[in-house]
């Protein structure tokens, strides 16, 4: 059974960082492409970034580029999703998914 | 960018009946289409794959179908624990993007 664990996240000031984390099981990690999504408060379901089963792709929405960086540990069955200079906009709750499966969700606060 | 339109925003219907959510792609995305359940609080939950592919453990009631441009949800039998949002995705190619949601009510 795929499972997916997020950590991290939590309450921010505009303009500092934090770093989720995603670690999965019940599937082989290296076959498989793994993606951010997040949903702001109300609102509806909005892709992040994706990286590739080997982690040569990153793949990144116009609102995140250049400020999030994704990237993903194979020996830690890992992802991780590096969030640099937030704005009060980045207010969401995060998940992780692989494919179609997704974890349960983390919430990033972004206020001063 | 691929937009994904979905009708309608919300609906009410009563306990055993059929509805109907349609979802259409501002271009082809031949059968990459998937169908979310989302319930307050919750993770949204696949319920569709591949425009028509049950996922396991989903139930039957639900059913997809469609492809190229537009798509249908159908939820038949409606019992009161279908009540939430669904929504659509397209994942042909990156930015992957949703419709924007039809919240289900049941009477």
């Amino acid at each position: 059974e795929v499972q997916l664990e997020e950590s991290g996240g939590g309450l921010v000031q505009p303009g500092g960082s934090l770093r989720l984390s995603c670690a999965a099981s019940g599937f082989i990690f290296f076959n498989f492409a793994m993606s951010w999504f997040r949903q702001a408060p109300g609102k509806g379901l909005e892709w992040v970034s994706s990286i590739s089963g080997s982690g040569g792709g990153t793949y990144y929405a116009d609102s995140v580029k250049g400020r999030f960086t994704i990237s993903r540990d194979k020996s830690k069955n890992t992802v991780f999703l590096q969030m640099n200079s937030l704005r009060a906009e980045d207010t969401a709750v995060y998940f992780c998914a692989k494919e179609r499966v997704w974890g349960q969700g983390r919430l990033v606060t972004v206020s001063s | 960018d691929i937009q994904m339109t979905q009708s309608p925003s919300s609906l009410s219907a009563s306990v055993g009946d059929r509805v109907t959510i349609t979802c259409r792609a501002s271009q082809g995305i031949s059968t990459f289409l998937a169908w979310f359940q989302q319930k307050p609080g919750k993770a949204p939950k696949s319920l569709i794959s591949a425009a028509s592919s049950l996922q396991s453990g989903v139930p039957s009631k639900f059913s997809g179908s469609g492809s190229g441009t537009d798509f249908t949800l159908t939820i038949s039998s409606l019992q009161p624990e279908d009540s939430a949002t669904y929504y659509c995705q397209q994942y042909d190619s990156y930015p992957i993007t949703f419709g924007q949601g039809t919240r289900l009510e049941i009477k």
